[in-house]
């Protein structure tokens, strides 16, 4: 059973709109949560983080909002550039220095 | 960019030899794991230590050891190489200033013939 869930495989999103990437989780214990992006041949880059104490955390054109409730979170991405197109992974962890547990990834595609 | 390497990058090698994969972190971390990448699966967890000589079992764990006898230096083998874990293989470090943040190395591609 998947623990983290990233239900679209791919996005396709025009140059200069925003693209919002989802992720939804089942284990309520996930304090962390993070976006990591990666283009073919490279290791994941690290993007964003949120702890679950904040709802809403913002870095330059990307911000993650957290709704712990519903166990969803969302990266938004403001405006979308060509370079932005890779594969985004949402990731989780229960606490500092654990090991993450991964959605299986979406691809985006912004197109100029 | 966090000082992570992967050795070697890419491997070919057949069923039934053991075989090696180094990380190498020059950022004094403590924590250090281990993931593999498959298509459909992300990323999943192999090893992980949480400092020298010290390991623990992750998700997907059959057929692969890890040792710590560095800081530095997270070591994964492979005993006896199956189809199975052609994969490609990332290693990872934590323990910088946000402790829950993990930043990765290049990954190998092994391709198990």
């Amino acid at each position: 059973d998947q623990q983290v869930k990233q239900n679209s495989p791919s996005l396709s999103v025009q140059e200069g709109r925003i693209s919002i990437l989802n992720c939804d989780y089942t284990n309520s214990m996930f304090d962390y949560f993070l976006w990591y992006k990666k283009y073919p041949a490279e290791g994941p880059t690290f993007l964003i983080s949120i702890s679950s104490i904040k709802d809403k955390n913002e870095d330059g054109r990307f911000t993650v909002f957290l709704n712990k409730s519903a166990k969803h979170l969302s990266l938004h991405i403001v405006p979308s550039q060509p370079g932005d197109s890779a594969v985004y992974f949402c990731a989780a962890s229960r606490s500092g220095n654990t090991p993450l547990v991964f959605g299986k990834g979406t691809r985006l595609s912004v197109i100029a | 960019d966090a000082g992570i390497t992967q050795s070697p990058r890419h491997k070919v090698t057949e069923t039934g030899t053991p075989v090696t994969l180094r990380c190498h972190q020059t950022e004094n971390h403590r924590y250090m794991y281990w993931y593999r990448q498959d298509p459909g699966h992300g990323l999943r967890l192999i090893h992980y230590s949480y400092g020298v000589k010290d390991t623990d079992k992750g998700e997907v764990s059959d057929g692969y050891s890890v040792s710590r006898s560095k800081t530095e230096d997270f070591l994964l083998t492979l005993e006896s190489a199956t189809s199975s874990q052609t994969s490609v293989y990332f290693c990872a470090i934590s323990g910088g200033l946000v402790s829950y943040e993990q930043y990765f190395g290049p990954g190998t591609r092994l391709t198990v013939t």
